[in-house]
């Protein structure tokens, strides 16, 4: 079974800095992918950046950046320059092609708080 | 930009009582599925719909559970007799296709309270 583990329930960040949100995963799949989803206050969550496990260099998305380690299962995601409008849930999601199951495993989320 | 939209954004409803969730999916789209939070609870997912036929489905959409695709444009999860247990944030999607690199869009979701 996969499994995805955010082990930070809840994080706060200046506006300007820099924040790392944690991820693990584990599985014994070798192609999958990796995506971080952002849902803001009563809003859609959206897709905020992806990662496919077979790939070495890590996405970048403009303020958004992935430190994959895939030998440590490892997904985290660094926003730079945080902005207000960064203040939302994050989710950390796996997506793997067993037995032709396209279903996203979440993690439980971490809520961000940016402070002016 | 299209987006998915759900129908109520909450609804209160009582134990043992029929609820049928909305969805409208962005209208290109030919994937759609039902995921679910229970409070606190990861994201989990509970069914994928695919040519008006259930594609796939997780443990947890058992007999109370049914997906309808009524006409071109809605998309519905119904639960027949709804349990205290049911309390959760249901949350549609829809993607284009299916695949490892599919992005699938999500509505804001429908909190459900069974009272």
């Amino acid at each position: 079974a996969q499994t995805v583990t955010q082990s930070q329930p809840e994080m706060s960040v200046q506006e300007a800095e820099t924040v790392t949100l944690s991820c693990t995963y584990d599985t014994s799949e070798n192609n999958y992918y990796l995506f971080w989803y952002k849902q803001p206050p009563s809003r859609q969550m959206i897709l905020v950046i992806r990662q496919e496990a077979y790939k070495q260099q890590n996405a970048t998305e403009n303020r958004f950046s992935v430190n994959f380690q895939k030998a440590a299962k490892s997904f985290s995601l660094k926003i730079s320059d945080s902005q207000l409008g960064d203040t939302a849930m994050y989710f950390c999601a796996f997506m793997y092609s067993g037995a032709g199951s396209y279903q996203l495993t979440f993690g439980k989320g971490t809520k961000l708080s940016v402070i002016p | 930009e299209p987006e998915v939209t759900q129908t109520p954004s909450h609804q209160v409803t009582q134990m043992g009582q029929e609820v049928i969730l909305r969805c409208v999916p962005i209208s290109n789209h030919l994937y759609f599925y039902w995921y679910r939070q229970i409070l606190g609870q990861k994201v989990e997912f509970l069914v994928s719909f695919y040519n008006n036929e259930i594609s796939e489905k997780s443990e947890i959409f058992d007999d109370q559970f049914s997906v309808e695709r009524p006409d071109g444009s809605n998309f519905t999860l119904k639960i027949r007799s709804t349990k205290l247990e049911d309390s959760a944030m249901y949350f549609c999607a829809s993607s284009r296709d299916r695949g490892l690199n599919t992005e699938a869009f999500f509505g804001q979701g429908t909190r459900l309270t069974v009272v």
